[in-house]
């Protein structure tokens, strides 16, 4: 398995409240992906890196800003926590090479805003 | 349409039996697709990726149909241990960072 960790793995925030979730990985790839998986939609894109301090949005970026200070870790904030954020957040690691963007991805966090 | 679309199932289907799924794009310039495997609450693993007319592993085979859009993932002699949710993926330009996940096909492999 790809070295990828996430931490927490599971929160219970209050709305109102600012709260970072941590994507730390161990194979030097390149290009870091935050997403949400939510009933009936599948994984939507948050963010994404293409390097240290490269960032670009996704579909769904609205209320979530993330930053890369270093290959190895990608952290994701929300900086109000809203009840529609309540979600499973998963992060992605990816190395283009001939094999396309093939992704690897972390447990997951599980977070609830009440 | 959506972009990337599949049966939500769930299929039922004893061991030992073939099952096969459909996903289909809408963006006719796809380059790159992808099954990915998710088992409940966990996160999705890369299963197999297709290109050109598809390959084969194992038991798992998948195609690529690019005149009709679609690609699809067959499992041959089905056991318990794949019940999962199958997800399609698709990576809209070579090269392009963003992929497009489906919201994936329930497969229950009953004994």
């Amino acid at each position: 398995d790809a070295g990828i960790t996430q931490s927490p793995r599971h929160k219970v925030t209050e709305t109102g409240t600012p709260v970072t979730l941590r994507c730390h990985q161990t194979e030097n790839h390149r290009y870091m992906y935050w997403y949400r998986q939510d009933p009936g939609h599948g994984l939507r894109l948050i963010h994404y890196s293409y390097g240290v301090k490269d960032t670009d949005k996704g579909e769904v970026s609205d209320g979530y800003s993330v930053s890369r200070s270093k290959t190895e870790d990608f952290l994701l904030t929300l900086e109000s926590a809203t009840s529609s954020q309540t979600s499973v957040y998963f992060c992605a690691i990816s190395e283009f090479k001939d094999r396309g963007n093939e992704q690897y991805f972390g447990p997951g966090t599980r977070l609830t805003v009440t | 349409r959506k972009e990337v679309e599949q049966d939500p199932g769930p299929f039922n289907v004893p061991e030992g039996a073939t099952v096969a799924f459909n996903c289909t794009y809408s963006n006719s310039a796809s380059q790159s697709f992808f099954w990915y495997r998710q088992d409940c609450r966990k996160e999705p693993k890369l299963l197999m990726s297709v290109y050109s007319s598809g390959n084969e592993d194992g038991r798992f085979t998948a195609q690529l149909n690019r005149a009709s859009q679609y690609i699809s993932l067959l499992i041959r002699d089905s056991k318990l241990s794949d019940s999962a949710t199958y997800l399609c993926v698709v990576n809209s330009q070579e090269g392009y960072q963003k992929v497009t996940f489906g919201t994936g096909t329930k497969l229950q492999v009953i004994p």
